[in-house]
């Protein structure tokens, strides 16, 4: 498969930890963050998305928490798995009308 | 089943020689993007489109083209003037512009021979 991987900050954890993935934004003014997730040679899929007008939103076993003072985003998964292993991508849309702008990626390593 | 589709899955390609990836969704969405993934890198835009018979220029367009002629359909052309074309590329759609999900397609892998 595609090795998206290459040369990506990592995060290894173990089965049934809660893994934080980070993310640094640019732009003060962007108003939607969304995360994905991307296992090797597929496309990404959506985990979780949020508003600048919140700071925290959670999903099934997710968290996403926005810190928009130090322009700081963060993915909590609780209890990881090894399903989970992948690489997680964080996008920001800087203003109306534009399009998403994505970050590099982190990949995640869960061992059994 | 609603979804996007690329195709094919693997491509090869010849030096000098033009070659179309497809893109098709049936979510209804009006805007439809491309982008290029190479190893150790995030997603980079080549070009979009957010309505029929109307598309934009994205960070890397060069030696790239597309067409929306149909809401559904937005292929795009990795012509003989991209010099580095070897690389993993990825169509998404979304109902709006870049402040709604996107939903990606399973990727094209094009290799140039």
């Amino acid at each position: 498969g595609e090795n998206v991987g290459l040369h990506l900050p990592t995060l290894s954890v173990q089965e049934g930890d809660n893994s934080i993935i980070n993310c640094a934004y640019s732009n003060s003014a962007s108003d939607y963050f969304i995360w994905y997730k991307q296992e090797s040679g597929k496309g990404p899929q959506f985990i979780i998305d949020i508003r600048s007008n919140m700071d925290k939103r959670q999903g099934q076993r997710v968290t996403v928490l926005l810190n928009k003072t130090v322009k700081h985003l963060s993915l909590q998964i609780a209890a990881t798995q090894p399903g989970d292993s992948a690489v997680y991508f964080c996008a920001e849309n800087m203003s109306p009308g534009s399009t998403l702008t994505f970050g590099k990626g982190t990949m995640l390593l869960v061992s059994p | 089943d609603g979804g996007i589709t690329q195709s094919p899955k693997y491509l090869f390609r010849k030096e000098g020689q033009n070659v179309t990836l497809s893109c098709e969704q049936n979510l209804n969405h009006d805007a439809m993007y491309w982008y290029r993934q190479d190893p150790g890198q995030g997603l980079r835009l080549i070009y979009y489109s957010q309505i029929v018979n109307d598309f934009q220029k994205g960070d890397i367009a060069e030696g790239y083209s597309v067409s929306r002629e149909k809401k559904e359909s937005f292929p795009l052309t990795v012509t003989s003037a991209q010099k580095n074309p070897t690389a993993f590329y990825l169509c998404a759609s979304s109902m709006g512009g870049g402040g709604s999900r996107s939903f990606f397609g399973p990727g094209t892998r094009l290799t140039v021979l």
